[in-house]
This record gives C-alpha cells, structure tokens and sequence, in this order.
C-alpha cells in the first residue's frame, strides 16, 4: 500500500494568515507518461463528508476559493490556504489515486484559528 | 453536479451483515467509479472498494473477504454488503464517485450493539 503522512497533526494560524499542510507518499505517485501526480486533497467540516479541493496535485475543482492551491510533485505534496478565513477550520486530508488496487488517505490535519 | 443519496441500517449486531445502498441522482453511473469509503471516529477516511459502470470491481484487500459491491444500472444504484461485523467495523459510511471523489453521499453512521 501507498502510505499519505500528512503534516503537521495539527495547525493554528491567525485570520488572514497563510496556512500550510504537507503530505508526503511513500512511493512517487507521479505517472509519466501523462506528467500528471496523483493525489488529491479535501476539507472536512464536523458532521459533514469530505469536501473535494484539489485533483492532480494542483486543479482546483470547480467553486473552490482561489485562496487553495495545491503543489508538489512526485513524493511531496502541498495544500496552501492563502489568507485563512475563519470557514475554512476544518480538517484536512490528502489522498492518492495513483494504485488503483487501493486508494489510501492522509491521516488528517486539524486547522485552526489562532 | 451529481447527487448522492444513500440508506441502509445503521445499528446492527456483532455477526450481522451490513448492507448500504447509494443512488445517483441527476447523472448516469456510466463512465465513472463508484466508491464505499469508510471513517472511524477521529481517523481519516479508509477506501473500502469500488465497481465501475460495466461492473469491474476492486476491494480492500483488508476487508476482500467479507465485501461485496454490486450495482444496479437499471435504477442508477450501487450496494454494499459487509458481512460478519465487528467492533471495530463501527463507523461511518459513504459512498462516492470517483477515483479522486468528488461527490460524495451524506454518509451512515454505522454502530453496533449486542
């Protein structure tokens, strides 16, 4: 299996702020023969299902705020939050698609506001 | 974007076999991959298995033995069947679309009680 280690566990930054979560795979999950990284990134708020943010490492998905960009190639990958609003405490996960015998997450990551 | 509705019983017995249903409303199951996806409190999310629209299948080979997926393309539904459960099944339960997900069913709280 393909191991998500997401860090850190857990975040506090002040409105407006910049906020930054890291994933790292355990194996690249980058296919060559479309240059494209397999991971995608999601936000979930309590009683809700993960929400989709970020597709092929960078693609926003449709209605997403362009204060979320995501980066990072190969093994290393990254969710940016621009200037945090005070709705995007959530927690985060990362998750890659690149073994289609099994699909596997990030652990989370808890943002908060400081 | 499409719309997915699932159901099924949400308290079982130790021993019981879960059984879920999700449809999808305002779209076709053709061309894409339909998920379960399964999250343990305070956990990231664990992919239970997926069928595509001409019914291919992959499990988890964790939960390979006691799973089975199936789809209904006559009534735009998938199902899944988990069966001998234990504690450690407790959970909540989605169905999604996708290989990255990105519609996702309201979930099922899933708990078990002697």
């Amino acid at each position: 299996d393909i191991v998500m280690t997401q860090s850190p566990d857990s975040l506090a930054v002040s409105l407006g702020e910049k906020a930054t979560i890291n994933c790292k795979s355990s194996q690249s999950v980058f296919y060559s023969s479309n240059n494209k990284n397999y991971v995608a990134w999601y936000q979930q708020k309590p009683g809700q299902p993960p929400k989709l943010l970020i597709y092929w490492a960078t693609t926003r998905q449709s209605g997403v705020p362009d204060r979320f960009s995501g980066s990072g190639s190969g093994t290393d990958f990254t969710l940016t939050i621009s200037s945090l609003q005070a709705e995007d405490v959530a927690v985060y996960y990362c998750q890659q698609y690149y073994s289609p015998l099994m699909y596997t997450f990030g652990q989370g990551t808890k943002l908060e506001i400081k | 974007q499409v719309q997915l509705q699932q159901w099924g019983a949400g308290l079982l017995k130790p021993a019981d076999t879960l059984s879920l249903t999700c449809a999808a409303y305002g779209g076709s199951l053709r061309g894409y991959h339909w998920s379960w996806i399964r999250q343990s409190p305070e956990k990231g999310p664990e992919w239970i298995g997926e069928i595509n629209h001409v019914g291919n299948i992959t499990y988890n080979p964790s939960l390979k033995s006691r799973v089975t997926i199936s789809l209904d393309t006559s009534k735009n539904q998938f199902s899944l069947k988990l069966r001998s459960m234990t504690a450690a099944d407790t959970a909540v339960y989605y169905c999604a679309r996708g290989y990255y997900f990105d519609s996702w069913g309201q979930g099922t709280l899933v708990t078990l009680s002697a």
